[in-house]
């Protein structure tokens, strides 16, 4: 599985929109982008995955570049229960079913 | 529909002692798989289990093992247990599909509540 960049923390206010990046530079044609979140002490929350086409669901938009070397989570309106560390993983579809987490962004959504 | 159960929730052993974790996953899952997280390593991949067969294993110890029952919850055990394996373990169950004899088509995970292991 290819390996993501994702920076280790991000701010952002309360009711505006959260924009966490990842880079995955080296990624497969077959390959693809997963995001997953944690909130303190508690297991990872699956959020949105995505191969080459933006994806919307009622948690959060992704958006993936044209030559899929980076995607965007969007979480249109950050509420505090939203602060976690979120975790860009890029993943092939068939294979071992094991995730790899890398050290994730952690996002702290501000009143 | 229920969501993955983890006994117990939290743990106190000694070193040298052995400890049983359990997990039962989401109905109509049959891939359970099983993380260690601790602070300075942060989430690692132990191993996964389908069909009650191990099919993929993490670069941890023989001191970790594991087992799948028929009704596809999941136990994983730890032996002679060290100040380092405190750690909050994290059980993951997701539906797999068959896709011929060796293809299977991975789907999302969802993760239990973890339990929080502390050898002292």
């Amino acid at each position: 599985d290819a390996k993501t960049t994702q920076p280790p923390s991000m701010d952002c206010a309360e009711g505006r929109a959260a924009n966490l990046p990842c880079n995955h530079s080296t990624i497969s044609g077959n390959e693809y982008v997963y995001w997953y979140r944690q909130i303190h002490s508690q297991g990872p929350q699956y959020i949105i995955h995505g191969l080459k086409n933006n994806e919307t669901n009622e948690m959060a938009s992704l958006i993936i570049t044209e030559d899929r070397k980076s995607s965007t989570l969007i979480l249109p309106h950050a509420t505090l229960r939203d602060t976690a560390v979120y975790y860009c993983i890029v993943r092939l579809q068939t294979g071992a079913n094991n995730l790899f987490f890398g050290t994730g962004t952690r996002l702290t959504v501000i009143p | 529909k229920a969501g993955v159960t983890q006994t117990p929730r939290y743990l106190i052993k000694t070193r040298g002692q052995q400890v049983t974790l359990s997990c039962s996953p989401i109905s109509g899952h049959r891939s359970v798989s099983w993380y260690q997280q601790t602070p300075g390593q942060g989430l690692q991949f132990l191993f996964e289990y389908f069909s009650e067969t191990q099919r993929n294993k993490g670069n941890f110890p023989g001191r970790f093992s594991g087992r799948q029952f028929s009704n596809s919850r999941s136990e994983m055990n730890v032996s002679t247990l060290e100040l380092g394996d405190s750690a909050l373990y994290l059980c993951a169950s997701s539906w797999l599909g068959l896709a011929g004899v060796e293809a299977s088509v991975r789907t999302e995970q969802y993760f239990g509540p973890g339990t929080r292991l502390t050898v002292t």
